[in-house]
């Protein structure tokens, strides 16, 4: 079975602009949840979807936003980007029924804001 | 952001040499889970904890799920270079549809 894929792997940006981030989950797997990773804050969660709806969100501003679609591959997308916003975004996918299914990472998406 | 407490912070061990990390919470969670990272790269899943007292085996990986649920342990037997890393704990609560990862305990190992 192939894994979680993540486009692109790479991206640079410059301040003001907006991202979308796509994410392709295990093939079966409803859920996809995205987080943030940075050397001071660690991994952090951004949302959670299944069945295109969002289940939880975490602590972010709203320009951090998330989709799903019916494949339940899911984007999301980084509005006015800002210096802040430089990190690897993961992108995990599970079966999503349980709530606290085993999560299975893809490869991230490294932003660098300049 | 949210946390989880793990230690050691880091590690430098010999070639050959066991060791032993672990993870705190103030919560209980119904999910603990194991990945190692290298860098640039996503978190690759060790092992996957469901049970409260569940002691399980990957190779040379053994974890277990804390008897209060707050807490879990990984153990490295006879470690190899290729071991070095970011190992990082998560936990999850049913209903809740996250994880809340630790710190990350980054391993050296001298050959």
């Amino acid at each position: 079975k192939a894994g979680v894929t993540q486009t692109p792997r790479y991206l640079i940006k410059t301040r003001g602009q907006q991202v979308t981030l796509s994410c392709s989950p295990i093939s079966g797997h409803r859920s996809v949840s995205w987080y943030q990773q940075t050397p001071g804050q660690g991994l952090q969660f951004l949302f959670e979807y299944f069945s295109e709806t969002q289940r939880n969100k975490g602590n972010f501003p709203g320009r951090f936003s998330g989709r799903q679609f019916s494949n339940s591959r899911s984007e999301m997308n980084v509005s006015t980007l800002e210096l802040g916003d430089s990190a690897l975004y993961l992108c995990a996918s599970s079966l999503g029924d349980r709530g606290s299914d085993t999560q299975y990472f893809g490869p991230g998406t490294r932003l660098t804001v300049l | 952001g949210q946390q989880l407490n793990q230690s050691p912070q880091s590690m430098f061990i010999q070639e050959g040499e066991d060791v032993s990390m672990n993870c705190t919470s103030s919560s209980i969670f119904n999910t603990w889970l194991w990945y190692k990272q290298d860098p640039g790269e996503g978190p690759v899943l060790l092992i996957a904890l469901y049970k409260a007292g569940e002691l399980t085996s990957n190779g040379r990986l053994t974890a277990q799920f804390g008897i209060t649920r707050k807490d879990s342990f990984l153990n490295i037997s006879a470690s190899i270079p290729s071991d070095v890393g970011i190992y990082f704990c998560a936990g999850s609560t049913s209903g809740t549809y996250k994880y809340i990862f630790g710190t990350g305990t980054r391993l050296k190992v001298l050959a």
